[in-house]
């Protein structure tokens, strides 16, 4: 069963930072892997989609990479501004019972301080 | 810009009361979620459909059902709601890259 962990669960950096979240998978067999932001009370918006052939995706200030061996994600943000305050989640495609099943993280909480 | 659209923002119902949860999408995809969203426990995946008339139970089906009547709107009914029913349901639909688009979200408290 694919377990998906985001640590940290909050973290709070001042503005203008470069920083970097977080995503761990147990099973490497992925068909993709898709960032996501959360503003309170909204729906998810996704950030950039990244197929199991590829090592990194990039938009704008984001820069998501992915390492299927060792079960990592990561998603860089530079130049963190204050609009950036959101929680950030990882959503990692697989297989299961015959269907594709999408595990999500628990989510990272950013505050970015102006 | 694909978009996905849920019936309600906001809503409230009284227990025992049958709900419908209305998501329509306009990008023509074949697969649609219902997920619901709860503090400490992330996004749970309640019913999907592949398919018009097509059905696939999730991780937490009991006390929904569907209907996808037409390609565009997939709809979750809450047959008898209860109070452990009041949560943040949100509505998906995935392209053919397989990326996930997800509606606004409803909040739905029962009481």
């Amino acid at each position: 069963k694919q377990e998906v962990t985001q640590i940290p669960a909050a973290l709070s950096v001042p503005e203008g930072e470069n920083l970097v979240l977080n995503c761990s998978f147990t099973d490497s067999a992925i068909y993709n892997l898709q960032w996501f932001r959360q503003d309170p009370g909204k729906g998810l918006t996704s950030l950039l989609l990244i197929q199991s052939s590829q090592r990194e995706q990039t938009s704008g200030r984001l820069n998501a990479s992915l390492d299927k061996s060792s079960g990592r994600s990561t998603l860089y943000i530079a130049a963190s501004q204050p609009g950036d305050s959101a929680t950030y989640l990882c959503a990692v495609r697989g297989w299961s019972g015959g269907y594709q099943k999408v595990t999500f993280g628990t989510g990272t909480k950013l505050q970015v301080i102006p | 810009d694909v978009k996905v659209t849920q019936s309600s923002r906001y809503l409230v119902k009284r227990t025992g009361e049958k709900v419908f949860l209305e998501c329509v999408q306009d990008m023509d995809h074949e697969n649609m979620f219902w997920y619901r969203q709860d503090p400490g426990l992330g996004l749970r995946l309640i019913y999907f459909s592949y398919d018009v008339k097509m059905k696939e139970k999730g991780d937490i089906p009991e006390g929904y059902s569907v209907s996808r009547e037409k390609k565009e709107r997939f709809s979750l009914i809450l047959e008898s709601a209860s109070t452990n029913q009041t949560s943040m349901y949100l509505c998906a639909s995935t392209g053919t890259q397989y990326e996930q688009y997800f509606g606004p979200g409803t909040r739905l408290t029962v009481t």
